[in-house]
């Protein structure tokens, strides 16, 4: 099956840092992935689509400012949070969309401010 | 707007028995998958079933089955004789495109 990673799988960094999480479709081409966010005992929600050169269409509510995605190849698409605060630590998921309807699901990276 | 509702926020069985995850939709398109995914404490989510909405096939796949009911808007997923290691988080999920999750179903199997 397709295998999608993600870099880092864990990261602690301090308020107002910003903090690059990647995504890497290692088997496939995806010009479209999402990524999603899970707090404690919660579900997945989609924060945003990410495609491939074009820019990323962003979920009602999710500030497109505080999460940057750069969807610059293929096979990678990056999350970047800014100025990282104590509530933007959560489990970050990204997928990749490979042909028509399936998504494939990375590993997730846990973030943790402090 | 679509929705999944996972009515169950826990459950707890004893190993060896049988249970059921239930998982009820809302949509109005007439093409879409329904998804059922295991999250493990590892965080990382564990990809079970895709069920086509023109396939109203049962399917059983070991020890696991889903009963999926067009009529009834539902997509349930069985566990028989359930074991330890099957305690995890089961979302169930619909989409095309995108997918919309639903609040997961924390199963605890006990030894």
């Amino acid at each position: 099956g397709a295998v999608v990673s993600q870099h880092p799988s864990r990261v602690i960094c301090k308020s107002g840092t910003s903090v690059k999480i990647e995504c890497r479709s290692l088997d496939f081409q995806a010009t479209t992935m999402f990524w999603y966010r899970q707090f404690p005992k919660k579900s997945l929600m989609l924060m945003a689509t990410s495609n491939e050169g074009s820019k990323a269409t962003y979920e009602q509510g999710v500030e497109k400012d505080k999460f940057l995605i750069n969807h610059a190849s293929l096979t990678l698409s990056t999350l970047t949070v800014t100025s990282a605060h104590p509530e933007d630590s959560s489990f970050y998921i990204c997928s990749a969309l490979e042909g028509v309807g399936e998504q494939y699901f990375g590993p997730g990276t846990r973030l943790t401010v402090t | 707007a679509q929705k999944v509702t996972q009515a169950q926020t826990e459950i707890s069985v004893v190993e060896k028995e049988d249970v059921t995850l239930d998982c009820v939709y809302e949509t109005r398109d007439t093409t879409y998958y329904l998804f059922w995914y295991k999250q493990p404490p590892s965080g990382e989510l564990v990809f079970l079933i895709r069920r086509n909405s023109f396939d109203e096939q049962n399917e059983i796949s070991g020890r696991y089955s889903w009963n999926f009911q067009k009529s009834t808007s539902s997509f349930n997923f069985t566990i028989t004789a359930s074991q330890v290691v099957d305690s995890a988080v089961y979302f169930c999920a619909l989409g095309t495109y995108k997918y919309i999750f639903g609040t997961g179903t924390r199963l605890k199997v006990l030894a």
